[in-house]
């Protein structure tokens, strides 16, 4: 299975300030086959970013995705309030499906 | 718009079995195929199976072979998870979410999951 390393575990960072994270995978992944959640407390995870670098329908601008391989990357350009969040990467193109372990993004 | 509800909260005791249901409506049914995730408290994301609204046919995760079945009703425009066997490890919120399109035969197609439903808790407990 596809092992997916997230970094960092958590993100202390200012509203307005830019977030970057990341995402490894332990053998390669297509990028038509990566995506990006963002699961807020109490809430089910919401699709950010597919194939790598496509925002979701309704995602602003400030999000975006790049990378291919092994390394992907994920970047909140401002942080809004409701950024401060759990991140998931997942790739989807090979089961079984798999997901990181998040990077929690918090408000310093 | 296209949304996924589930059914409520559960209680059950260790061995016991729980189905969990998740309604589609805004999309054709058929044309998809449906995705079970569950979270653990404080734990990541895992994905337990999937199938093909359209034909019926499934894939699960070999962690859960031969606990979890995954059916659909398509009358009713919803997919059924029945995890037998329970354990207090089991204690989860369990997600369904929508994944690929399944017109070409293998679903794997834009296998992105969204939307998600809201979630359904289950909780093991003597």
């Amino acid at each position: 299975e596809i092992v997916l390393t997230q970094s960092p575990g958590t993100l202390s960072l200012s509203p307005g300030e830019r977030a970057t994270l990341s995402c490894r995978a332990s053998q390669s992944v297509s990028s038509t086959s990566l995506g990006w959640y963002r699961q807020k407390p109490g809430q089910a995870p919401r699709l950010l970013i597919y194939g790598a670098s496509s925002r979701a329908t309704g995602i602003p601008d400030r999000f975006s995705g790049t990378g291919s391989g092994t390394d992907f990357t994920l970047t909140i350009s401002r942080l809004e309030p409701e950024d401060f969040a759990v991140y998931y990467c997942q790739q989807y193109g090979t089961s079984p499906f798999t997901f990181g372990g998040g990077t929690k993004v918090e408000i310093k | 718009q296209v949304q996924l509800v589930q059914s409520g909260a559960e209680v059950k005791k260790p061995g016991a079995s729980v189905k969990v249901s998740c309604k589609a409506s805004g999309y054709t049914f058929t044309r998809n195929a449906m995705h079970w995730v569950r979270q653990a408290p404080g734990q990541r994301l895992e994905w337990m199976g999937w199938i093909n609204a359209g034909n019926g046919n499934t894939k699960y995760s070999q962690k859960f072979q031969g606990r979890v079945t995954i059916t659909r009703d398509t009358s009713a425009s919803t997919v059924y998870m029945e995890l037998t066997s329970l354990g207090s490890e089991d204690t989860a919120v369990y997600y369904c979410a929508r994944g690929g399109d399944c017109s070409g035969g293998s679903c794997l197609s834009k296998n992105w999951f969204d939307p998600w439903g809201q979630g359904t808790l289950v909780t093991v407990s003597s």
